[in-house]
């Protein structure tokens, strides 16, 4: 069974700093690994998906994430925090055959002008 | 292009009321999940549907069931409302083969009292 673990169930940067988003996944065979967002009130949005090509996966709005799978992390980054990336950041695995995501607790990201 | 929609966007029942939430797939997609979505968590796996046939299902009763119509929209039904049953019902569409990577609507508010 797949599961993934999000380190930090929150996170407060600075307008302008790094973001780093931490998850950890736990498969029993090569993973498909992807990061959703989530603002207030609204469902899911796909940011990036790793499905076994390039082990450096870029997204949308600026984020891009790093498949290493000898520590099985798949960590989020983004060079230069904005206010609009206030949010909930998901972490999610999914077996070769797709049929489910397995998502992680979540990780809450606020911004400080 | 249409993404996921989903109807209604909120809903309040009570203790022991049945309930019927809808989705609408991405045009193109013929495949649709159901996730939970309880306050201050991930989503978690409720089923998928594919060619009118429930084909996976995750850890959740049988109060919890749906339909798959020809047009490729989807409902979810909840018999027998619990309070714990009070969430985010998210929806998300994909293409069977490809069905890791999906496509989420904004999800429907159900609130049970």
């Amino acid at each position: 069974a797949q599961s993934v673990t999000q380190l930090g169930s929150h996170v407060s940067v600075s307008e302008g700093a790094l973001v780093l988003l931490r998850c950890n996944y736990s498969s029993s065979v090569p993973p498909y690994l992807f990061w959703y967002v989530q603002y207030p009130n609204q469902g899911l949005q796909l940011l990036l998906k790793y499905t076994s090509a390039a082990t450096l996966v870029k997204g949308i709005n600026g984020f891009e994430a790093e498949f290493k799978k000898s520590e099985t992390s798949f960590h989020l980054t983004k060079p230069s925090a904005h206010m609009s990336d206030a949010a909930e950041y998901f972490c999610a695995v999914s077996d070769r055959e797709g049929y489910k995501l397995s998502f992680g607790a979540g990780t809450t990201v606020t911004v400080r002008a | 292009d249409a993404g996921v929609t989903q109807s209604p966007t909120h809903l309040i029942k009570t203790r022991g009321q049945q309930v019927t939430l809808r989705c609408s797939p991405k045009s193109g997609h013929d495949t649709v999940s159901w996730y939970q979505q309880a306050l201050g968590q991930g989503p978690q796996f409720i089923f998928q549907y594919y060619e009118e046939e429930e084909r996976q299902r995750g850890n959740f009763p049988d109060r919890f069931s749906g339909h798959q119509f020809p047009n490729y929209s989807s409902e979810l039904n909840v018999n027998a409302l619990l309070l714990g049953d009070s969430a985010l019902y998210l929806c998300a569409s994909s293409l069977w083969d490809r069905s890791y990577e999906q496509y989420f609507g904004p999800g429907t508010r159900l609130t049970v009292t």
